[in-house]
């Protein structure tokens, strides 16, 4: 399958700073991107949809100034985590669509953030 | 509206023995696709197994198959064999087709269902 890289896999970082997460294709190229969060022993839950050049997709409840989504690039997609507060801690999780397998999803290995 | 259920928190099994995962969906669309992942504690989401609406048969990846009940709205996954390294969080999945653009929508998720495997 094809591979979707995330980084950092952890990053603990003070309240009211910014924290930028990276989600790469590695050997695909993908115009939709799609970030999820997920709280402990919780399902995923879709945060936005992120479209190559152009502004993203929010879900319902998300605060768009507060996670701010780039996709600049065909391979490169980052979330943004603007004046962070503890309530923000959660494990955040990309996922790709690659062209040549469809409809399938692939995700990144996730990056736990915690908010001090 | 919940729109994947997974009714099973949790699942026990013996080693070597099956197990089957439930999962029932909700949609009105025709064209969609059905996805499990497999989440260890790790947090990584593994992609293990994909059936299309369309698609006659019942998919098979290895040891993981997908038993499609179109008419009852279910894509139960069964592990054969289980390993103790199958003990993890397992997610059924839809993507529902997006009619006009050939694409298809975002990617929702059921509860999901801790399976522990037991040597």
């Amino acid at each position: 399958g094809a591979v979707v890289s995330q980084h950092p896999s952890w990053v603990i970082c003070k309240s009211g700073t910014s924290v930028k997460i990276e989600c790469r294709s590695l050997d695909f190229q993908a115009t939709t991107m799609f970030w999820y969060r997920q709280f402990p022993k919780q399902s995923l839950m879709l945060m936005a949809t992120s479209n190559e050049g152009s502004k993203a997709t929010y879900e319902q409840g998300v605060e768009k100034d507060k996670f701010l989504i780039n996709h600049a690039s065909l391979t490169l997609s980052t979330l943004t985590v603007t004046s962070a507060h503890p309530e923000d801690s959660s494990f955040y999780i990309c996922s790709a669509e690659s062209g040549r397998e469809g409809e399938k999803l692939f995700f990144g290995s996730g990056t736990q953030l915690s908010v001090l | 509206a919940q729109k994947i259920t997974q009714t099973q928190p949790g699942m026990f099994v013996q080693e070597k023995e099956a197990v089957t995962l439930d999962c029932t969906y909700d949609t009105s669309d025709q064209s969609y696709g059905l996805f499990w992942y497999k989440q260890p504690s790790s947090g990584e989401m593994i992609f293990l197994i994909y059936q299309g609406s369309y698609d006659e048969q019942n998919a098979t990846e290895g040891r993981y198959s997908l038993n499609f009940q179109k008419a009852r709205k279910s894509a139960n996954l069964v592990i054969s064999a289980s390993q103790l390294g199958d003990s993890a969080m397992y997610f059924c999945a839809m993507r529902e087709a997006l009619v006009f653009s050939g694409g298809y929508n975002k990617l929702i998720f059921g509860a999901g269902t801790r399976l522990a495997v037991h040597p």
